[in-house]
């Protein structure tokens, strides 16, 4: 299987500041379609997972323009831009490559300084 | 508005099996797969197994195979998922996941239940 490495596992950030998070996977996400196969989702405290990035930079509907995805091949990024209160809680990377074989990072949790 | 509403939590014995549903709503059920995925307390997601509804095929994580169980109720846009042999590790909130996919083109996992509790205590 496909291990999905996150760093950092904590991040604390100050509200209006930028916030990233990388994602790494021990194998390239890029399909011979051209697509990398990489979906980004939020967990609020006590709420289910919410889908934010799919194909590693597309965001989902309704998901705000201050969340980007990037990267490519073993090396992805999220990025925050003019960080919330409301953005606190854990971000995943999960690969999608290996369909009916998913894996998530081991999650890196958003806390508002 | 599309949703998937989970049955209510459970609390099972060592060695008991549990059966999780996960009805859909808005949207033409046999059109997108169905994910299960699991979440210890304190833990991070894990991946368990997938059903078509359309076909009912399955494919399950290779740690929960023989003890997982995926299946699905086209006349009332259900789908289910038992585990057998519950131990106290499988004590986790367990969600379903509409895999999303639009013209042939994946577009992730876009709808969540809201989670089922799942204990599992002598």
């Amino acid at each position: 299987d496909i291990v999905m490495t996150q760093s950092p596992l904590s991040l604390p950030v100050t509200p209006g500041e930028s916030a990233s998070i990388s994602c790494r996977s021990t194998q390239s996400l890029l399909h011979g379609n051209g697509n990398n196969y990489l979906d980004w989702y939020l967990q609020k405290p006590g709420k289910s997972p919410q889908l934010l990035i799919y194909l590693g930079s597309n965001r989902a509907s309704g998901v705000p323009d201050r969340f980007s995805g990037s990267g490519s091949g073993t090396d992805f990024t999220l990025k925050i831009s003019r960080v919330e209160a409301g953005d606190v809680g854990i971000y995943y990377c999960m690969q999608g490559l290996q369909t009916r074989r998913y894996t998530f990072g081991q999650g890196t949790k958003l806390e508002i300084e | 508005q599309v949703q998937l509403v989970q049955s209510g939590a459970e609390v099972k014995e060592p060695g008991a099996s549990v059966k999780v549903s996960c009805e859909a709503s808005g949207y033409t059920f046999r059109s997108y797969d169905i994910n299960w995925v699991r979440q210890a307390t304190g833990q991070g997601l894990e991946w368990m197994g997938s059903i078509n509804p359309y076909r009912g095929d399955t494919d399950y994580a290779q740690r929960f195979q023989g003890r997982v169980t995926m299946t699905r109720d086209t006349s009332i846009s259900t789908v289910y998922m038992e585990l057998s042999s519950l131990r106290s590790e499988d004590t986790a909130v367990y969600y379903c996941a509409r895999e999303s996919w639009n013209n042939g083109r994946y577009c992730g996992m876009d709808v969540w239940g809201q989670g089922t509790t799942v204990t599992v205590s002598s």
